[in-house]
């Protein structure tokens, strides 16, 4: 068990440019989250996917981001012409089950600093 | 938009004492978990009682679970500066699959 795996630690870009966030889950884990938390709030749900399928996208999420799980295996998690409110930290986690009682295993996130 | 509200924000206590995180949600849920955060680092998972439950016990964690009134308590026994953190509490509603939606924290400091 290697943990959840993100990829970059931290990234600044411009306002305007495209940025994609990577995403490794723990190989056996079937479901896996994308979470945004600013500076003093709690994670804010985002997107989920049970193996390869979207399964549900939060109105947080404009049609400038976009979330895929090709094989059901690493997660992208793409932001097109960033903005200032971009500026978060993006984590995510995944969990194994299909029952409603697995604890969430989370990565040490991926800082967004938006210029 | 966030399910559970903890109390209180902020909390600074000293080594060995006891601190204790209450946290209230809004609608029914199946399970409710608490995590620790430490500062620009991912959460870890803690403990998760479920619904049925009242109580539980992890090392120098107890929770416990109110579900009449919407609410749980973390108590940290024996502080240490170790502890230092923020802590969440995260809730899953009945139903499809495991949405947790997460509080907005409490932040601990436990002065050595």
């Amino acid at each position: 068990d290697t943990g959840v795996s993100q990829d970059p630690r931290h990234k600044i870009t411009k306002r305007g440019q495209n940025v994609t966030f990577r995403c490794d889950p723990i190989s056996e884990h079937n479901r896996l989250y994308w979470y945004r938390q600013t500076l003093g709030q709690g994670p804010e749900f985002l997107t989920y996917f049970q193996n390869e399928a979207q399964l549900e996208k939060s109105r947080l999420l404009s049609d400038r981001f976009s979330a895929e799980r090709p094989k059901g295996s690493f997660s992208t998690l793409e932001i097109q012409r960033t903005e200032q409110g971009d500026s978060a930290m993006y984590l995510c986690a995944s969990s194994l089950g299909t029952g409603n009682n697995s604890p969430l295993h989370f990565g040490n996130g991926t800082r967004l600093t938006v210029t | 938009s966030q399910q559970g509200e903890e109390d209180p924000q902020a909390l600074s206590i000293q080594e060995g004492e006891n601190a204790t995180m209450n946290c209230s949600y809004k609608t029914s849920i199946n399970n409710l978990q608490w995590y620790r955060q430490n500062s620009g680092r991912g959460l870890v998972h803690l403990i998760l009682i479920r619904s049925n439950e009242r109580e539980k016990h992890s090392g120098r964690l107890r929770v416990t679970l109110d579900t009449s009134k919407k609410s749980s308590s973390l108590l940290i026994t024996a502080s240490r500066a170790a502890d230092t953190a923020s802590y969440f509490c995260a809730t899953d509603a009945p139903g499809g699959y495991q949405k947790v939606t997460f509080g907005i924290g409490t932040k601990l400091q436990v002065i050595p």
